[in-house]
Protein backbone atom coordinates (compact mmCIF):
# COMPACT_ATOMS: atom_id res chain seq x y z
CA UNK A 1 0.00 0.00 0.00
CA UNK A 2 2.57 2.19 -1.18
CA UNK A 3 4.50 2.76 2.36
CA UNK A 4 1.26 4.60 4.23
CA UNK A 5 1.76 3.16 8.12
CA UNK A 6 -0.89 3.41 10.68
CA UNK A 7 -0.63 2.34 14.46
CA UNK A 8 -2.16 0.76 16.15
CA UNK A 9 -3.52 -1.96 13.84
CA UNK A 10 -6.02 -3.14 16.33
CA UNK A 11 -6.97 -0.67 19.53
CA UNK A 12 -9.70 -1.56 22.14
CA UNK A 13 -11.29 0.95 24.21
CA UNK A 14 -13.81 1.39 27.01
CA UNK A 15 -16.52 3.32 26.27
CA UNK A 16 -15.80 7.11 27.58
CA UNK A 17 -12.44 6.69 26.71
CA UNK A 18 -10.04 8.50 24.31
CA UNK A 19 -8.59 7.18 21.00
CA UNK A 20 -5.60 8.36 18.83
CA UNK A 21 -5.21 6.75 15.79
CA UNK A 22 -1.31 7.60 14.05
CA UNK A 23 -1.12 7.87 10.81
CA UNK A 24 2.60 8.50 8.96
CA UNK A 25 1.62 9.27 5.25
CA UNK A 26 3.67 8.20 1.97
CA UNK A 27 6.95 9.87 2.08
CA UNK A 28 7.02 13.05 0.59
CA UNK A 29 3.29 13.13 0.64
CA UNK A 30 1.68 16.62 1.99
CA UNK A 31 -2.19 15.42 2.08
CA UNK A 32 -3.54 13.03 4.65
CA UNK A 33 -7.49 11.64 4.56
CA UNK A 34 -9.32 9.79 6.93
CA UNK A 35 -12.10 7.46 6.15
CA UNK A 36 -14.07 5.01 8.78
CA UNK A 37 -15.48 1.80 7.24
CA UNK A 38 -18.11 -0.18 9.26
CA UNK A 39 -18.36 -4.03 8.40
CA UNK A 40 -19.98 -4.86 5.05
CA UNK A 41 -20.02 -1.49 3.90
CA UNK A 42 -17.78 1.15 1.70
CA UNK A 43 -15.47 3.60 3.27
CA UNK A 44 -16.83 7.05 4.15
CA UNK A 45 -14.69 10.21 3.94
CA UNK A 46 -14.20 12.11 6.98
CA UNK A 47 -11.51 14.87 6.82
CA UNK A 48 -9.00 15.81 4.28
CA UNK A 49 -6.00 17.44 5.59
CA UNK A 50 -2.58 19.22 4.58
CA UNK A 51 0.24 20.08 7.00
CA UNK A 52 -1.01 22.06 9.57
CA UNK A 53 -4.32 22.64 7.59
CA UNK A 54 -7.64 21.03 7.33
CA UNK A 55 -8.99 21.23 4.20
CA UNK A 56 -12.49 19.85 4.40
CA UNK A 57 -14.02 18.20 7.78
CA UNK A 58 -17.16 17.60 6.00
CA UNK A 59 -17.59 14.07 7.24
CA UNK A 60 -16.47 14.54 10.49
CA UNK A 61 -18.97 14.19 13.15
CA UNK A 62 -18.96 17.55 15.03
CA UNK A 63 -18.31 15.79 18.43
CA UNK A 64 -15.53 14.07 20.02
CA UNK A 65 -13.44 13.41 17.00
CA UNK A 66 -10.59 15.62 15.94
CA UNK A 67 -8.03 15.61 13.33
CA UNK A 68 -4.55 17.23 12.97
CA UNK A 69 -1.89 16.99 10.35
CA UNK A 70 1.73 18.95 12.00
CA UNK A 71 4.31 20.16 10.44
CA UNK A 72 6.43 17.55 12.33
CA UNK A 73 5.08 14.15 13.02
CA UNK A 74 2.10 12.08 12.03
CA UNK A 75 -1.51 12.76 11.48
CA UNK A 76 -3.61 12.20 14.42
CA UNK A 77 -7.18 10.93 14.71
CA UNK A 78 -8.31 11.59 18.01
CA UNK A 79 -12.17 10.43 19.26
CA UNK A 80 -13.05 11.33 22.77
CA UNK A 81 -15.33 9.78 25.05
CA UNK A 82 -15.65 6.58 22.79
CA UNK A 83 -18.85 4.58 22.26
CA UNK A 84 -20.09 0.95 20.52
CA UNK A 85 -20.77 2.87 17.39
CA UNK A 86 -17.10 4.18 17.09
CA UNK A 87 -16.70 0.50 16.23
CA UNK A 88 -15.02 0.57 12.79
CA UNK A 89 -11.69 0.45 10.59
CA UNK A 90 -10.37 3.84 10.33
CA UNK A 91 -8.18 4.24 7.00
CA UNK A 92 -5.72 6.95 6.41
CA UNK A 93 -4.92 7.79 2.89
CA UNK A 94 -2.25 10.50 1.31
CA UNK A 95 -1.19 11.95 -1.62
CA UNK A 96 1.67 14.37 -3.11
CA UNK A 97 -0.95 16.57 -4.34
CA UNK A 98 -4.12 17.16 -3.97
CA UNK A 99 -6.96 14.82 -5.42
CA UNK A 100 -8.69 17.47 -7.92
CA UNK A 101 -5.83 17.17 -9.87
CA UNK A 102 -6.22 13.90 -10.80
CA UNK A 103 -3.89 12.12 -8.47
CA UNK A 104 -4.67 8.35 -6.66
CA UNK A 105 -4.55 7.89 -3.56
CA UNK A 106 -2.58 5.65 -1.37
CA UNK A 107 -4.31 3.60 1.68
CA UNK A 108 -2.83 2.30 4.87
CA UNK A 109 -3.74 -0.61 6.33
CA UNK A 110 -6.00 0.76 8.59
CA UNK A 111 -6.80 0.43 12.10
CA UNK A 112 -9.64 -1.17 13.71
CA UNK A 113 -10.90 0.48 16.99
CA UNK A 114 -13.40 -1.74 19.45
CA UNK A 115 -15.24 0.10 22.40
CA UNK A 116 -16.41 -2.46 25.04
CA UNK B 1 -22.92 14.92 -1.95
CA UNK B 2 -21.94 13.00 -4.79
CA UNK B 3 -23.48 9.34 -4.13
CA UNK B 4 -21.53 6.21 -5.89
CA UNK B 5 -24.13 3.20 -6.09
CA UNK B 6 -22.16 -0.35 -7.20
CA UNK B 7 -24.48 -3.20 -8.07
CA UNK B 8 -24.84 -5.83 -7.19
CA UNK B 9 -23.70 -6.14 -3.27
CA UNK B 10 -22.72 -9.70 -3.40
CA UNK B 11 -22.19 -11.88 -6.01
CA UNK B 12 -21.34 -15.60 -5.42
CA UNK B 13 -19.70 -17.90 -8.87
CA UNK B 14 -18.19 -20.41 -9.99
CA UNK B 15 -14.76 -20.64 -10.75
CA UNK B 16 -14.36 -19.85 -14.68
CA UNK B 17 -17.38 -17.88 -14.99
CA UNK B 18 -17.32 -14.18 -15.98
CA UNK B 19 -18.83 -11.40 -14.22
CA UNK B 20 -19.51 -7.92 -14.55
CA UNK B 21 -20.00 -4.86 -11.87
CA UNK B 22 -21.54 -1.71 -11.99
CA UNK B 23 -20.83 1.61 -10.42
CA UNK B 24 -23.40 4.32 -11.04
CA UNK B 25 -23.71 7.75 -10.00
CA UNK B 26 -25.39 10.77 -11.17
CA UNK B 27 -22.68 13.12 -10.31
CA UNK B 28 -19.76 13.93 -13.00
CA UNK B 29 -15.95 12.77 -11.55
CA UNK B 30 -12.95 14.17 -13.21
CA UNK B 31 -11.60 10.39 -12.52
CA UNK B 32 -12.55 7.09 -11.25
CA UNK B 33 -10.69 3.95 -9.54
CA UNK B 34 -11.35 1.05 -8.71
CA UNK B 35 -9.53 -0.64 -5.61
CA UNK B 36 -9.78 -4.51 -4.10
CA UNK B 37 -9.82 -5.10 -0.53
CA UNK B 38 -9.32 -8.28 1.31
CA UNK B 39 -10.45 -9.03 4.83
CA UNK B 40 -8.30 -6.98 7.46
CA UNK B 41 -6.22 -5.11 4.74
CA UNK B 42 -6.73 -1.22 3.32
CA UNK B 43 -7.88 -0.94 -0.31
CA UNK B 44 -5.42 -1.62 -2.90
CA UNK B 45 -5.66 0.16 -6.42
CA UNK B 46 -6.40 -1.21 -9.32
CA UNK B 47 -6.52 1.20 -11.82
CA UNK B 48 -8.03 4.91 -12.13
CA UNK B 49 -9.80 5.70 -15.17
CA UNK B 50 -9.94 9.68 -16.63
CA UNK B 51 -11.32 10.05 -20.22
CA UNK B 52 -15.43 9.50 -21.06
CA UNK B 53 -15.24 6.45 -22.63
CA UNK B 54 -12.25 4.95 -21.52
CA UNK B 55 -10.92 1.12 -21.66
CA UNK B 56 -8.53 0.13 -19.44
CA UNK B 57 -7.32 -3.68 -19.56
CA UNK B 58 -5.83 -5.36 -16.88
CA UNK B 59 -4.88 -9.27 -17.49
CA UNK B 60 -8.13 -10.79 -17.28
CA UNK B 61 -9.71 -7.57 -15.60
CA UNK B 62 -11.37 -4.73 -18.18
CA UNK B 63 -12.50 -1.79 -16.83
CA UNK B 64 -14.67 0.79 -18.73
CA UNK B 65 -15.38 4.56 -17.95
CA UNK B 66 -18.91 6.18 -18.99
CA UNK B 67 -18.88 8.34 -21.68
CA UNK B 68 -20.36 11.59 -19.13
CA UNK B 69 -17.77 10.02 -16.86
CA UNK B 70 -20.80 9.34 -14.39
CA UNK B 71 -20.11 5.51 -14.46
CA UNK B 72 -18.35 2.29 -14.90
CA UNK B 73 -17.70 -1.05 -14.88
CA UNK B 74 -15.41 -3.96 -14.28
CA UNK B 75 -15.62 -7.35 -15.94
CA UNK B 76 -13.82 -10.23 -15.02
CA UNK B 77 -13.26 -12.95 -17.72
CA UNK B 78 -12.87 -16.35 -16.50
CA UNK B 79 -13.00 -15.55 -12.93
CA UNK B 80 -10.49 -17.45 -10.22
CA UNK B 81 -10.31 -18.19 -6.18
CA UNK B 82 -7.64 -15.78 -5.76
CA UNK B 83 -10.08 -13.12 -7.30
CA UNK B 84 -12.36 -13.24 -4.19
CA UNK B 85 -12.49 -9.88 -2.19
CA UNK B 86 -14.54 -6.62 -1.63
CA UNK B 87 -14.18 -4.44 -5.04
CA UNK B 88 -14.62 -0.58 -4.78
CA UNK B 89 -15.29 1.81 -6.94
CA UNK B 90 -14.28 5.42 -5.89
CA UNK B 91 -15.59 8.96 -7.95
CA UNK B 92 -12.74 11.73 -7.25
CA UNK B 93 -13.58 15.49 -7.40
CA UNK B 94 -13.41 18.51 -4.81
CA UNK B 95 -10.29 17.64 -3.29
CA UNK B 96 -11.99 13.64 -2.24
CA UNK B 97 -12.90 10.43 -3.38
CA UNK B 98 -16.70 9.04 -2.91
CA UNK B 99 -16.82 5.38 -2.42
CA UNK B 100 -19.79 3.21 -3.45
CA UNK B 101 -20.22 0.04 -0.81
CA UNK B 102 -18.53 -2.13 -2.95
CA UNK B 103 -19.27 -5.58 -4.10
CA UNK B 104 -18.30 -8.73 -2.28
CA UNK B 105 -17.39 -10.83 -4.96
CA UNK B 106 -16.73 -15.25 -3.51
CA UNK B 107 -15.03 -17.04 -6.53
CA UNK B 108 -16.07 -20.91 -5.33
CA UNK B 109 -13.32 -23.51 -6.89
Amino acid sequence: NAGVMQNPRHLVRRRGQEARLRCSPVKGHSHVYWYRQLPEEGLKFMVYLQKENIIDESGMPKERFSAEFPKEGPSILRIQQVVRGDSAAYFCASSPVGESSGNTIYFGEGSWLTVV
Amino acid sequence: TQLLEQSPQFLSIQEGENLTVYCNSSSVFSSLQWYRQEPGEGPVLLVTVVTGGEVKKLKRLTFQFGDARKDSSLHITAAQPGDTGLYLCAGSGAGKSTFGDGTTLTVKP
